[in-house]
Formats: structure tokens, C-alpha cells, sequence
């Protein structure tokens, strides 16, 4: 089955303990990116990575921190996690080429207490 | 800069009745626009896109969706509404470098019995 894979589902953690929230894709998708969901708000990119080893930052990157040495994985890192990290992250995938919209994962909703 | 509005935050409808959710997008070239739907507790799931050509497009679940140009507008459509299209509903334009999509707040749909 196509399908985007995030883990964990739910995440609490303390100030300031590195974490690592996994993402991997099985449809040999170019593209790949990470949002979060805040209430009013949406879903604001926070990186995106067109390839391999390509990464760049989206809207809201800060504190924030991705990498792309597998095509089918892109793990998002927060060094130091704040509690204004706190928040619904979904990962999504895509084929580069035309807009065919995003698959997207299942999320995961984190606390930073 | 590329962004969606949807106006209203949350909709209240009768189980049966006809269904309309505004989308209103900014962007200077042809946008490309997509409707997303998120049942409690799951990924996002795309319902219907739209590229270009025919301006009323058909998605799944009985969905379907209006562009219009001249009033940078996606609204989306469901002629009888189901208890199970309860869920918060996304507009986004595929805007700027690669695959990006700008979302907008989101809709909240309630259908009453």
C-alpha cells in the first residue's frame, strides 16, 4: 500500500530534550516536506526537500532542523525542543514533476511540557 | 505572497442538506488549487484538484468543487450531506519553487441529525 509512515503518533518530552520524529515514503517520491498544524492557523511548512541530500526551509523553520540522505526518509529533529513546539506535525510526499497534490502522513501530535 | 482564505471556521449543517465550503485564493499566475479533508485523529486526504480545463471539478465522496477565476474562488460542494462528512475541510494553492501548497485556516464542519 502507498503510504506515508510517521513516527511516533504522540510524543511528550521535556525543554530542551533532542528529539527525532521519523517520516519514510514507499511511492519513490521526489519531493518531501513537513508541516504543523496550529488551531486558526492551518498547516505552515516548516522544511521541504526536493531530493536527496536537497533540503531547504519553508515558512516556519525555526528551531527546526531536517535531513535527506534517503530517498524514502525524512526525519524532522528538534535540538531543543520549546513549548511553542507543541503542535499536530504532518509529513507529506509528492512526485517533483506538476502538482498532484500531497500524500500525507498520519501525524504526530507532540507536547514539550 | 501566495495565500488561501476560507471564511468560515465552522459550518453547522443538517444531515441531507446541500453543502457549500468558500475558498478564496491570492496568486499571480494559474494556481493550482486542492481540497483536503481530516477526520478526527487522521492525515489530511485529498478530495479533489483542480489544474486547469473544465472548471467544475469532481472529487471523491460525492465532492466537487468550482473555479472561478474572476472571483479567485474554489468553493467546494456536496449536494446531500452524510453524518460521516464531519471533519475539519483544507483549501490550498500550489504556489511558489517545486510542489509547495499554502493552506488556508480550515473549516470545521458539523452535521446535525
Amino acid at each position: 500500500e502507498a503510504q506515508v509512515t510517521q513516527n511516533p503518533r504522540y510524543l511528550i518530552t521535556v525543554t530542551g530534550k533532542k528529539l527525532t520524529v521519523t517520516c519514510s515514503q514507499n511511492m519513490n517520491h521526489e519531493y518531501m516536506s513537513w508541516y504543523r498544524q496550529d488551531p486558526g492557523l492551518g498547516l505552515r511548512q516548516i522544511y521541504y526537500s526536493m531530493n536527496v541530500e536537497v533540503t531547504d526551509k519553508g515558512d516556519v523553520p525555526e528551531g527546526y532542523k531536517v535531513s535527506r540522505k534517503e530517498k524514502r526518509n525524512f526525519p524532522l529533529i528538534l535540538e531543543s525542543p520549546s513549548p511553542n513546539q507543541t503542535s499536530l506535525y504532518f509529513c507529506a510526499s509528492s512526485p517533483t514533476k506538476g502538482h498532484y497534490g500531497y500524500t500525507f502522513g498520519s501525524g504526530t501530535r507532540l507536547t514539550v511540557v | 505572497a501566495q495565500s488561501v482564505t476560507q471564511p468560515d471556521i465552522h459550518i453547522t449543517v443538517s444531515e441531507g442538506a446541500s453543502l457549500e465550503l468558500r475558498c478564496n485564493y491570492s496568486y499571480g499566475a494559474t494556481p493550482y488549487l486542492f481540497w483536503y479533508v481530516q477526520s478526527p485523529g487522521q492525515g489530511l486526504q485529498l478530495l479533489l484538484k483542480y489544474f486547469s480545463g473544465d472548471t467544475l471539478v469532481q472529487g471523491i465522496k460525492g465532492f466537487e468543487a468550482e473555479f472561478k477565476r474572476s472571483q479567485s474562488s474554489f468553493n467546494l460542494r456536496k449536494p446531500s450531506v452524510h453524518w460521516s462528512d464531519a471533519a475539519e475541510y483544507f483549501c490550498a494553492v500550489g504556489a511558489g519553487y517545486g510542489n509547495k501548497l499554502v493552506f488556508g485556516a480550515g473549516t470545521i464542519l458539523r452535521v446535525k441529525s
